[in-house]
């Protein structure tokens, strides 16, 4: 069951403050950049994405920044909600191609009521 | 309702059945995918198909048998699967020409037996 494999980090905060999930990603040429969001029993659902040559996008509560020097993205959530708790994917697009993904293992998003 | 439909949504299966998952997009792209999704991995890459040709097999077991009879259906044909097989088969489609979107069914719960 669910007990039992990949831990997923796990991020719990108060509803109504902000969320901040974090991700490293592997490759340098990497142009293109994704969050997901995947609710229990569902597939993921696009949130917002990004290309390297912005270092910040917003988009309804969310905010995205991509710092390449560290290869590294992360992803704010304003105000978090109940309905926010899920978890939570990066991907990037990879040197290979733009069509092809490769995702991060998942940060687990809880908001306490 | 994202646009790409799964059946079944639950399938349980001997380890000498054979099944077939099936994916439907009404979203009019023109690249599909397959997604294996367990709890001890992060979400991974099976299959490929841009316009009807498989341009990606990453590195699937044989008893996995992709079909793209056409470019809003694809199919995962199931023959001979070991208990370690049970996981999320998760169907996506992209128009590949695009900035790299993955659009996700519910996907197809796997139990082996």
């Amino acid at each position: 069951g669910e007990s039992v494999g990949l831990h997923l980090p796990t991020l719990s905060v108060q509803e109504g403050d902000n969320s901040i999930i974090n991700c490293a990603y592997s490759n340098s040429a990497s142009d293109y950049f994704i969050w997901y969001k995947q609710e229990s029993g569902k597939g993921p659902q696009f949130i917002i994405d990004i290309r390297s040559n912005m270092d910040k996008r917003q988009g309804q509560r969310v905010t995205v920044l991509l710092n390449k020097t560290v290869k590294h993205l992360s992803l704010q959530i304003a105000a978090t909600q109940p309905g926010d708790s899920a978890v939570y994917f990066c991907a990037e697009n990879g040197m290979d191609s733009s069509y092809k993904l490769i995702f991060g293992s998942g940060t687990r998003l809880l908001v306490r009521p | 309702e994202t646009g790409v439909t799964q059946t079944p949504r639950h399938l349980v299966m001997g380890m000498t059945n054979k099944k077939s998952l099936k994916c439907e997009q009404h979203l009019g792209h023109n690249a599909m995918y397959w997604y294996k999704q367990s709890a001890k991995k992060p979400l991974e890459l099976m299959f490929v198909y841009s316009l009807e040709e498989r341009v990606e097999n990453n590195s699937v077991p044989s008893r996995f048998s992709p079909e793209c009879p056409n470019s809003s259906h694809l199919f995962l044909h199931l023959h001979t699967l070991q208990p370690e097989d049970s996981a999320l088969y998760l169907c996506a489609s992209s128009q590949r020409s695009s900035t790299g979107e993955l659009f996700f069914g519910e996907g197809s719960r796997l139990t082996v037996l």
